[in-house]
């Protein structure tokens, strides 16, 4: 299985940029997506195959990678964007999904 | 717009079996594979398998092959999971999730509670 490697959780604060990682133990190529959740709420779809934007997703959210490095960036950081943020590859069966980063307020 | 409706939260016994919905409207529910995925609290996710409505032609995980069968009722659009000889390790919020180009619908998540 493809593993996904994420840090486990990141302190920023408001109006800071922040960077994401997640790192795949084989290449996904571009097959690698980004979700965000927060508690109590089903995960929401933010960026799609490593950079597209997902529809309604604020445009300060963006990402980047293809093969096996990938990141997420947030910039500026809100107080909305508090959550957890998961990678997930649908490049081969099974897909899987990282551990998870907690952004946390500095 | 989309929307994927799950049936409600479940307490079973172990050793029991517990079959879930999934209401997908605002699409056609043929077109698009349907995945599930295990958020046991606090944690990661994980993705059971998926099934594509059109033919039923499903894909697992290795782990929840034996555990989980995926069926479809194209005449209702509605998507099932059935996870059978429950365990306190089955305890978790179970979603259902539309692929496209990302999981890009969610519903609300089942919460499966294993207790005797």
């Amino acid at each position: 299985d493809t593993v996904l490697t994420q840090s486990p959780a990141l302190a920023v604060s408001l109006g800071q940029r922040v960077t994401i990682s997640c790192r795949a133990s084989k290449s996904v190529s571009t097959y690698m997506h980004w979700y965000q959740q927060k508690s109590g709420q089903q995960p929401k779809l933010l960026i799609y195959s490593a950079s597209n934007l997902e529809s309604g997703v604020p445009s300060r959210f963006s990402g980047s990678g293809s093969g096996t490095d990938f990141t997420l960036t947030i910039d500026p950081v809100e107080a909305d964007d508090i959550a957890n943020y998961y990678c997930q590859q649908s490049n081969e069966l099974p897909y899987t999904f990282g551990a998870g980063t907690k952004l946390e307020l500095k | 717009q989309v929307k994927l409706l799950q049936s409600g939260a479940a307490l079973v016994k172990p050793g029991a079996s517990v079959k879930m919905s999934c209401k997908a409207s605002g699409y056609t529910f043929t077109d698009y594979w349907v995945s599930w995925v295990k958020q046991s609290h606090g944690k990661s996710l994980e993705w059971i398998g998926e099934i594509y409505p059109n033919s039923g032609a499903t894909n697992f995980n290795e782990k929840f092959k034996g555990k989980a069968t995926l069926t479809v009722d194209k005449s209702t659009s509605t998507a099932y999971m059935e996870l059978s000889r429950l365990t306190s390790e089955d305890s978790a919020i179970y979603y259902c999730t539309r692929y496209y180009g990302g999981y890009s619908d969610w519903g609300q998540g089942v919460m499966v509670t294993v207790s005797s």
